[in-house]
């Protein structure tokens, strides 16, 4: 079954602990991407990368860390996290940059206390 | 920089009722079009999208959308609403000349009242 898998689906944790949140998907898709939803703010982008060792920031990459060694992981990394950095994480792939589908997460509920 | 407004965080609507989400974007290059839907403790699914080609998109469900370049619009439809259409509704633009920088709006709730 084609999914992206992300882990832990809920996590706590205190200001400066560093975390890691997996994503990883299994349709060998190029093109994945973090987001974090805010109510009323929708989704925003965090970073994205478009193949492996390829990344670049979203509209909201401050605090958080990304790495793609290999072509289905893309964790997101929270080096020293603050509760401005409490919500809910989307990870999502596509094969192309528009003109398929793309998959997303079940998502990742994060508290920072 | 891109941007996208959707107008009105809540709509309401009666079974049966057209449905009309409405998405105005600004971007300084041709657009990719993006609708998604978010049922409760879901993560979100494409309804439909616009690339090139026809301005009118057929998605699932019974949704369609319209891209107007002229009005920088891509408001979503469907002629009846079904009670299952209840949830929040997720405009989102991508430039197209590269990058993968994708912005969604604020997001739209769908009420639909038996």
């Amino acid at each position: 079954e084609a999914q992206v898998t992300q882990n832990p689906r809920y996590l706590i944790t205190v200001t400066g602990k560093k975390l890691t949140v997996t994503c990883s998907q299994n349709m060998n898709h190029e093109y994945m991407s973090w987001y974090r939803q805010d109510p009323g703010l929708g989704l925003r982008q965090i970073y994205y990368s478009m193949n492996v060792e390829v990344t670049d920031k979203g509209d909201v990459p401050e605090g958080y860390k990304v790495s793609r060694k290999e072509k289905r992981n893309f964790p997101l990394i929270l080096e020293s996290p603050s509760p401005n950095q409490t919500s809910l994480y989307f990870c999502a792939s596509s094969f192309d940059r528009g003109y398929t589908e793309a998959f997303f997460g079940q998502g990742t509920r994060l508290t920072v206390v | 920089a891109q941007s996208v407004t959707q107008l009105g965080s809540h709509v309401s609507v009666s079974e049966g009722a057209l449905v009309l989400l409405r998405c105005n974007y600004s971007s300084s290059v041709p657009p990719y079009l993006f609708w998604y839907v978010q049922y409760p403790n879901q993560g979100l699914q494409l309804l439909l999208k616009y690339t090139t080609g026809a301005t009118l998109v057929k998605g699932i469900n019974g949704f369609e959308a319209e891209f107007k370049k002229s009005e920088t619009s891509f408001h979503l439809t469907k002629p009846s609403a079904h009670m299952s259409d209840a949830a929040e509704y997720f405009c989102a633009v991508r430039d197209n000349t590269g990058g993968f920088k994708t912005i969604f709006g604020a997001g739209t709730r769908l009420f639909v009242k038996a």
